[in-house]
């Protein structure tokens, strides 16, 4: 059992939007930085979103993520096919000393 | 170019042990903290452990602690995960990650390698 939740996966169809939640605690998102990572089995994850809401140099603004209290969001704007993956919160946990994840969210594009 | 390349994956018997190491090359590797990452076959991710540059600082999640080590070798540009005790539960793909951010409480992981594979059974 995963210390952040997510919900197992999302869906919507080619252009939508959807969003994906990570819920906490004032020990990991309360208090610290959210950063998200998208994920195809047998490839190297990679980072998406750092500092709760801020993109890297070339991701594109597709997608954003966002905090409030103990919870967290991906939004990933204009879907596409491949943006079919699995999606991941991560955090630090200051009671734990240790990076948490949540169990991981399915996008899948209908 | 950021490069992370894990080796040393194979196949163990419970009780084992296994040594993996993580090959960095493209940046000041003694600069940067560095974590090990896995994924079981069907579950999410797992962090594992944590090293500061200067390795005066180690965390390890608690279903690894006591039975792996971290270290890293600065010269070398090498992070290694020493795997003792292994445990069929242990079977996953196993990532090294470079840790960037300001903080522990505003860390994050921006390159990752593409991961090797450790399988644990009889």
């Amino acid at each position: 059992q995963s210390v952040l939740t997510q919900p197992p996966s999302v869906s919507a169809a080619p252009g939508q939007k959807v969003t994906v939640s990570c819920s906490g605690s004032s020990s990991n998102i309360g208090n610290n930085y959210v950063s998200w990572y998208q994920h195809l089995p047998g490839t190297a994850p990679k980072l998406l979103i750092y500092d709760n809401n801020q993109r890297p140099s070339g991701i594109p603004d597709r997608f954003s993520g966002s905090k409030s209290g103990p919870s967290a969001s991906l939004g990933i704007t204009g879907l596409q096919t491949g943006d079919e993956a699995d999606y991941y919160c991560g955090t630090w946990d200051s009671i734990l000393s240790a990076v948490v994840f949540g169990g991981g969210t399915k996008v899948t594009v209908l | 170019e950021v490069q992370l390349v894990e080796s040393g994956g194979g196949l163990r018997q419970p009780g084992g042990s296994l040594r993996l190491s993580c090959a960095a090359s493209g940046f000041s590797f003694n600069v940067y903290s560095m974590n090990w990452v896995r994924q079981a076959p069907g579950k999410g991710l797992e962090w594992l452990s944590f090293i500061s540059g200067s390795s005066d600082t180690i965390y390890y999640a608690d279903s690894v602690r006591d039975r792996f080590v971290i270290s890293r070798d600065n010269d070398k540009n090498s992070l290694y995960l020493q795997m003792n005790s292994l445990r069929a539960e242990d079977t996953a793909v196993y990532y090294c990650a470079r840790v960037r951010g300001t903080s522990l409480s505003a860390q994050y992981f921006d390159y990752w390698g593409q991961g090797t594979l450790v399988t644990v059974s009889s």
